[in-house]
């Protein structure tokens, strides 16, 4: 069973910038989800994607975009990068289909602005 | 709005057990969670606990649910050094989203 894996793991940007993130999901897994992990804190949750389809946003600005393939895999775009993204950004992936299935997640984008 | 809060850290013996304590306020919970994280890691699920059990035990650990307190905790029976991470109490909304406690630090000391 492969697991959650991301790329890149480790990236530098300059504030104004665009960035995308990638995300494979777990094999058996149909929805992704992505959250934002500032240092010292939990992870707060960006936005869901299932079918292809944003399913859930959390309260994050137009910025923050993403898009689902037809392999479940996923990315996550950030426009117009401003110093406080910087942050560990998480992917995570879940059956769509059960009323629980656990996210699983992968190791983290490591994004810094400057 | 929703709300799970957590002691940022604890210090414990190797050998002794661990409790982890957290808070939720979203009575309608479905699921709540445990995840690790170690450093430069991603979030490891450790358990999770249906909201109509109290009791759930896996190995060296057990999580208790009093859903009248909403309170949670994770005990770590024998804890050894390996145990060293953030741990983090998540609860499932009645959305299926989930909310998360910022994480509490596990030390352990020699």
């Amino acid at each position: 069973e492969t697991g959650v894996t991301q790329s890149p793991t480790h990236l530098i940007k300059t504030r104004g910038q665009q960035v995308t993130l990638r995300c494979s999901s777990q094999s058996g897994h149909n929805t992704v989800s992505w959250y934002q992990q500032a240092l010292g804190q939990g992870p707060q949750f960006i936005f869901q994607y299932y079918r292809e389809e944003e399913n859930g946003r959390g309260n994050f600005p137009p910025r923050f975009s993403g898009l689902q393939f037809p392999n479940y895999s996923s990315e996550l775009n950030v426009n117009a990068l401003e110093l406080d993204d910087s942050a560990l950004y998480l992917c995570a992936s879940s059956y769509e289909g059960t009323r629980n299935s656990p996210l699983h997640f992968g190791n983290g984008t490591r994004l810094t602005v400057t | 709005g929703e709300d799970v809060e957590q002691s940022l850290f604890l210090s414990v013996r190797e050998g002794d057990s661990s409790v982890i304590n957290c808070t939720y306020t979203d009575s309608s919970s479905t699921y709540l969670y445990w995840y690790k994280q170690e450093p430069g890691a991603g979030l490891q699920l450790l358990t999770y606990i249906f909201s109509n059990m109290d009791m759930k035990q896996d190995q060296r650990l057990t999580v208790l649910l009093n859903k009248k307190d909403k309170h949670l905790s994770l005990r770590i029976a024998d804890t050894q050094t390996g145990d060293s991470a953030i741990y983090f109490c998540a609860e499932r909304d009645s959305n299926y989203q989930l909310i998360w406690g910022a994480g509490t630090k596990l030390i352990i000391k020699p």
